[in-house]
């Protein structure tokens, strides 16, 4: 049983560019959380998805971030017009049901740069 | 706004010693709270959660939950070398994800 799946592990992009971030959830996972970590910071939550709806989208930047869930296919994270201060980590986390509890997993993150 | 206080250190223990990791937290809704071990460039795993106040043990790890005082803290015993890692405290309300505080750095000395 594979765990979360992020892809591609380390992203550059050049200012003004589009960055897109995939994360596969463990198979029997329905909802997908995704974080964002700044150097020296902590995780700050951006969005939690269920397949094919958003259910909270609270931490998520209104302009240049969107992210979706898929009937089919991996969650993904898009951020348009990159800046240098996008530069970070971005976590995915799955779990079974709703809730992020002792059931949730994090994937192995990507690494965005932006230059 | 829901948030989850830790000190960054560095906290430096001494291989075999104890090493105290603490987290207050904002939110008296807090229902469950982890803890989850980083390392560097990695992502971070869990380690121990709790629910109840009082202690709750697993190995070298106890952790420690008291509602009344809004804290909650980890201690290693017998830390190792390999226990040096960012250390994340995080704090479950039931209708909210999960909110993180920014870590605690451990270095343990051998």
């Amino acid at each position: 049983n594979a765990g979360v799946m992020q892809n591609p592990r380390h992203l550059v992009r050049r200012r003004g560019q589009e960055a897109r971030l995939r994360c596969s959830p463990m198979k029997g996972h329905s909802h997908v959380y995704w974080y964002r970590q700044l150097p020296e910071e902590g995780l700050k939550f951006m969005v939690y998805l269920q397949k094919e709806n958003i259910i909270d989208e609270s931490g998520m930047p209104k302009e240049r971030f969107s992210a979706e869930f898929p009937k089919e296919g991996p969650s993904i994270l898009r951020i348009q017009q990159v800046v240098r201060g996008d530069s970070a980590a971005y976590f995915c986390a799955s779990s079974p049901s709703q809730g992020f509890d002792t059931e949730a997993f994090f994937g192995q993150g990507t690494r965005l740069t932006v230059v | 706004q829901k948030e989850v206080e830790q000190n960054s250190g560095p906290l430096s223990v001494p291989e075999g010693a104890i090493a105290s990791l603490n987290c207050t937290y904002s939110d008296r809704g807090s229902q469950s709270f982890f803890w989850y071990r980083q390392y560097s460039g990695k992502s971070p795993e869990l380690i121990m959660f709790i629910y109840s106040n009082g202690d709750k043990e697993d190995g070298r790890f106890t952790a420690q939950l008291n509602k009344a005082s809004q804290y909650v803290s980890l201690l290693i015993r017998d830390s190792q070398p390999s226990d040096s890692a960012t250390y994340l405290c995080a704090a479950y309300s039931g209708n909210t994800p999960l909110v993180f505080g920014k870590g605690t750095r451990l270095s343990v000395i051998a």
